[in-house]
């Protein structure tokens, strides 16, 4: 069964660093999305993708934040200068098209900034 | 904006027994409505959805129906098992941007 990968799974990093998560999202799946969960804490939208473009962003998703489609598989996350407050688990996901409302997760990178 | 609200866990039961977990839910228009689950260490899966009033989600022994006068999507299983220990999250689609929001997640805990 098709699924999304993400890696790291783990990524330990200092203040100030910048850090790339990368994801393949399903292969025929048209819309992707990030989230993150800082522990204990509930499941927060950052970013949709659609047509190579940002769809919608949230508050959270400041001019430290970028998204990238680079190949016709990848999907990546760039936080340009971390902070404390960045650790968290950040979550990637898929969905087929406009008709399909499931999303599909990836298991996650969880992200640590010292 | 809209929002999912989920009661406060943890949540403690014996094998077997009868689960509830409930999920309210503000939104403008018809959302579809989700429940996700995460198992320790792992990410989230699709438990169950509902896309308009009255449907009931359906997977795995759990049931959940869109009711749309009392705006909720109650998560119910008739006989938990250990194997169903994990949190368990309500969500909603916006089905204009396509993004989910989700509630603040439950956290399942059965015993032997």
């Amino acid at each position: 069964e098709p699924e999304v990968t993400q890696t790291p799974s783990h990524q330990v990093t200092q203040m100030g660093q910048e850090v790339i998560l990368r994801c393949v999202p399903i292969s025929n799946h048209l819309y992707f999305y990030w989230y993150r969960q800082i522990l204990g804490q509930k499941v927060e939208f950052l970013v949709s993708f659609y047509n190579n473009e940002i769809s919608e962003k949230s508050e959270i998703f400041d001019d430290q934040f970028s998204v990238e489609r680079p190949d016709g598989s990848n999907f990546t996350l760039k936080i340009r200068s971390t902070k404390l407050e960045d650790s968290a688990m950040y979550f990637c996901a898929s969905r087929g098209d406009r008709a399909s409302y499931e999303q599909y997760f990836g298991p996650g990178t969880r992200l640590t900034v010292t | 904006g809209n929002s999912v609200t989920q009661m406060e866990g943890p949540v403690t039961l014996s094998e077997e027994a009868f689960l509830t977990i409930n999920c309210t839910y503000t939104a403008t228009g018809y959302p579809s409505l989700f429940w996700y689950v995460q198992y320790p260490g792992e990410g989230l899966q699709l438990l169950l959805k509902a896309t308009k009033a009255d449907d009931k989600g359906s997977n795995k022994g759990f049931e959940a129906t869109y009711r749309k006068e009392t705006t909720s999507f109650h998560l119910e299983k008739g006989s938990v098992q250990v194997s169903d220990s994990a949190v368990y999250f309500c969500a909603l689609n916006d089905n204009q941007g396509g993004k989910l929001i989700f509630g603040q997640g439950t956290e399942l805990s059965v015993k032997p």
